[in-house]
Order: structure tokens, then sequence, then C-alpha cells
């Protein structure tokens, strides 16, 4: 079984530009929440979206936006990036269907924002 | 953004050593989980633990939920080389099907000599 896979797993992005990170979920898995980590902020909840709905979204301004598609894929877009953004983003996926067994990471996308 | 108190914050051991980490946090979860990070990677998880004073074991690795809800700790017994990385604990407080995020612990990141 494939794993959770994001793309791209690096990305350089000017200050004011906009980014979209994608993630592919495990097969069959409907829930998908995005994670911001920094070394000084840890791993930070952003959102998390099920059969395409937004279920949840965590304390980041609203330049931090996701969506998620038929097909359990996902996408995450920051407008406007500051250098602050510079982080390793990573998408989890979960199958709800088999109770709350946590959730299969991806190996994330590094943004760095120069 | 929020964060639970993991500790201790490093720890560098000998191989065959025993290492314990715990996490502490202010509010109630319903489920903690303990997952493991090497570099460039997403986090992989170890042990799920679903119900207070629940007690379990993965192969070296043993893992308690706290009675109070509030806490749990992590053991690895008789470390090895590639134990090596950053621990990080998880709580989550779930109901119905309202809200899966998961809050993390600041991380104990983990060394050991052969």
């Amino acid at each position: 079984k494939a794993g959770v896979t994001q793309t791209p797993r690096y990305l350089i992005k000017t200050r004011g530009q906009q980014v979209t990170l994608s993630c592919s979920p495990i097969s069959g898995h409907r829930s998908v929440s995005w994670y911001q980590q920094t070394p000084g902020q840890g791993l930070q909840f952003l959102f998390e979206y099920f059969s395409e709905t937004q279920r949840n979204k965590g304390n980041f301004p609203g330049r931090f936006s996701g969506r998620q598609f038929s097909n359990s894929r996902s996408e995450m877009n920051v407008s406007t990036l500051e250098l602050g953004d510079s982080a390793l983003y990573l998408c989890a996926s979960s199958s709800q269907s088999q109770g709350w067994y946590g959730y299969t990471f991806g190996s994330g996308t590094r943004l760095t924002v120069v | 953004g929020q964060q639970l108190n993991q500790s201790p914050q490093s720890m560098f051991i000998q191989e065959g050593e025993d290492v314990s980490m715990n996490c502490t946090s202010s509010s109630i979860f319903n489920t903690w989980l303990w997952y493991k990070q090497d570099p460039g990677e997403g986090p992989v998880l170890l042990i799920a633990l679903y119900k207070a004073g629940e007690l379990t074991s993965n192969g070296r690795l043993t893992a308690q939920f706290g009675i109070t809800r509030k806490d749990s700790f992590l053991n690895i017994s008789a470390s090895i080389p590639s134990d090596v990385g950053i621990y990080f604990c998880a709580g989550q407080l779930r109901y119905g099907g309202a809200t899966n995020k998961l809050i993390f612990g600041t991380g104990t990141l983990l060394a050991v000599q052969p």
C-alpha cells in the first residue's frame, strides 16, 4: 500500500509569492490533515479535511488555505509568503472507518522563503 | 501555538541502555500517540493509547496512558543505534467526529552511541 505522498519535496519561494502544496493520502483514507513544523513552534495543526469539507482549522492567518478533492487528494495554499512561513509542511491521512489509529504522515514539503 | 511539555529535551546514551521520556498536559486527552521522526522525514507512529491506565508494548517500546489522562510516558529498552531520532508525543481529543487534531509535544532528541 503506497504511503502518503507529498509534492514537491523542496521548494524555494520569494517573499510575497504564493505557493501550492499537494498531498495524496493513503488509498481509502478520507481524512487529510496539514501540519507546519518549525524549530521554534514545533508541530502545529493547520487544518483537517474530510470528504471535501474542512472539519477543523488551527490558529493560522487567512493566508493559509486548503481544499480537498473528491478523490481525497488535498492541496494547501499559502498566499503572500513571509519569511516566517519557511517550514516543513506535513500532510497526514487517516481512515476514519478504522477508528482512531493515529495518522500516517508523509515526508513533507520543505518550503524556504527568501 | 499549543505544545505539550515533553521531557527530557534530549538524551545521549550508550547502546543497550534503557530510555524513558514523558509528556504532560494541562488538558485532558482521550488518545495519546507516540511518534518518531528521522531527519528529513515525517513522523512515524510508534504506539497509540486509547484508555486511561492503558499500557501498550510494541517490541522494545512500552507506553502508558496516564490515569489522570493528562500525561503519558514512553520507555525504550535495550537501545540500539537505529533508535536515534526525535520522539514526539501527541494528544488527541476526539468526541464523535467533531475534531481530530493532534497537539504535539516539544520533542525528545535521542542520540545512541554504539
